[in-house]
């Protein structure tokens, strides 16, 4: 079965460094997306990605982040100069045609 | 805007226990709804569906009716089990575009032997 894969799946960084997560989404999937969540909190939507172009973004992505699709496979998260808020789980994810957002596995972010 | 508000947990029950996790929606359009679910240390994955008003999902003996009257997508399961430790998440979609999914604070549901 098709499946979103991420790495990598745990992340140690000091705080001001750059991080980049990487994906690759389901291979028929158009649409990427990123979502973020905080250790005992809700699911926050990030971004989403369509056409090798932002189609929509949160107020939590803000000039800190970027995302970029660099070949026809990968889906990368990059954070500037990380923050210790920013550490949590991000979770890559791909809708197809029948419009189920599929999620990779995760991967953890902790800001030191 | 379009938001999603669920159940407060955690959650316990004794295995065979009757399961609801409440969850209603705002929407603007005409939402699909879902139900994820999170084991531990675990991505999310989709549980169930349902794209119109009336209709059911179902899985895994889990099921949800979108109730268009009322505004809910509430789960339910008639006998829960120890592995259906996890948690849960409603979320809706408005359109069929791929615009973003909103998600619920999630459920989290212990069952005890």
């Amino acid at each position: 079965e098709p499946e979103v894969t991420q790495t990598p799946s745990h992340q140690v960084t000091q705080m001001g460094q750059e991080v980049i997560l990487r994906c690759v989404p389901i291979s028929n999937h158009l649409y990427f997306y990123w979502y973020r969540q905080i250790l005992g909190q809700k699911v926050e939507f990030l971004v989403s990605f369509y056409n090798n172009e932002i189609s929509e973004k949160s107020e939590i992505f803000d000039d800190q982040f970027s995302v970029e699709r660099p070949d026809g496979s990968n889906f990368t998260l990059k954070i500037r100069s990380t923050k210790l808020e920013d550490s949590a789980m991000y979770f890559c994810a791909s809708t197809g045609d029948r419009g189920e957002l599929f999620f990779g596995e995760g991967s953890r972010l902790t800001v030191l | 805007g379009d938001s999603v508000t669920q159940m407060e947990g955690p959650v316990t029950l004794s295995e065979e226990a009757f399961l609801t996790i409440n969850c209603t929606y705002t929407a603007t359009g005409y939402p699909s709804l879902f139900w994820y679910v999170q084991y531990p240390g675990e991505g999310l994955q989709l549980l169930l569906k349902a794209t119109k008003a009336d209709d059911k999902g179902s899985n895994k003996g889990f099921e949800a009716t979108y109730r268009k009257e009322t505004t809910s997508f509430h789960l339910e399961k008639g006998s829960v089990q120890v592995s259906d430790s996890a948690v849960y998440f409603c979320a809706l979609r408005v359109s069929n575009t791929g615009n973003q999914f909103y998600f619920g604070t999630g459920t989290s549901l212990t069952v005890i032997p």
